[in-house]
């Protein structure tokens, strides 16, 4: 089955915009988390959404925002950008029995000038 | 989740075994060691998992020793595909959503 989807892959941004990230899930996967690469902080995770409800968080400013539709899509939006969110942001997906096992997208590369 | 020490970088040649080592001292009675890894640019991949016996898939061997305080991953014949970053993270079985990768170890598989 088809694995999990990112767009866009690449997306160039400047100071102050804001940007919507798209993840699709394996299909029949309900659960949908999102998580930041940098060279500095290596990868941290932002959120994880299931049934349309952030179940869990991690630690970043309310800038971070995400959402995660009746079909298991899911979006991130991150508001008034900052250099410092360059930075590779990859979604995973993971089914109800098996939390451990997450299948990850190809991830989309924001640059912030 | 326990903390793991790996080291930064590794060498193998082609067709060799590639010997990860993870050290995770701190390791509590019910938590898993999991191994993922990451080829440049791509999202991370999943390898194998196991709790206290050794285990064996398709991908690789994971080793844990008896007292459970470290691990080895085995690549039985590297290839230059698996030059990648692997990350060694012990947890709980479903646990939760945020997996903690620490900084990894750097795999150079050469020919």
């Amino acid at each position: 089955k088809a694995g999990v989807t990112q767009t866009p892959r690449y997306l160039i941004k400047t100071r102050g915009q804001q940007v919507t990230l798209s993840c699709s899930p394996i299909s029949g996967h309900r659960s949908v988390s999102w998580y930041q690469q940098t060279p500095g902080q290596g990868l941290q995770f932002l959120f994880e959404y299931f049934s349309e409800t952030q179940r869990n968080k991690g630690n970043f400013p309310g800038r971070f925002s995400g959402r995660q539709f009746s079909n298991s899509r899911s979006e991130m939006n991150v508001s008034t950008l900052e250099l410092g969110d360059s930075a590779l942001y990859l979604c995973a997906s993971s089914s109800l029995a098996d939390t451990d096992t997450q299948y990850f997208g190809p991830g989309t590369r924001l640059t912030v000038l | 989740d326990a903390k793991t020490t790996q080291p930064p970088s590794m060498d193998c040649a082609e067709g060799r075994a590639a010997n990860l080592p993870c050290n995770h001292s701190t390791i509590s009675g019910n938590e898993y060691v999991y191994w993922y890894r990451q080829i440049h640019s791509q999202g991370p991949q999943y390898i194998i998992h196991g709790l206290k016996n050794n285990e064996t898939n398709e991908m690789a061997s994971l080793i844990i020793t008896e007292d459970r305080k470290s691990s080895t991953l085995i690549l039985p014949h590297a290839t230059l595909r698996d030059t990648a970053v692997y990350y060694c993270i012990v947890r709980p079985a479903n646990s939760g959503y945020a997996l903690n990768f620490g900084k990894g170890t750097s795999l150079l598989v050469t020919p």
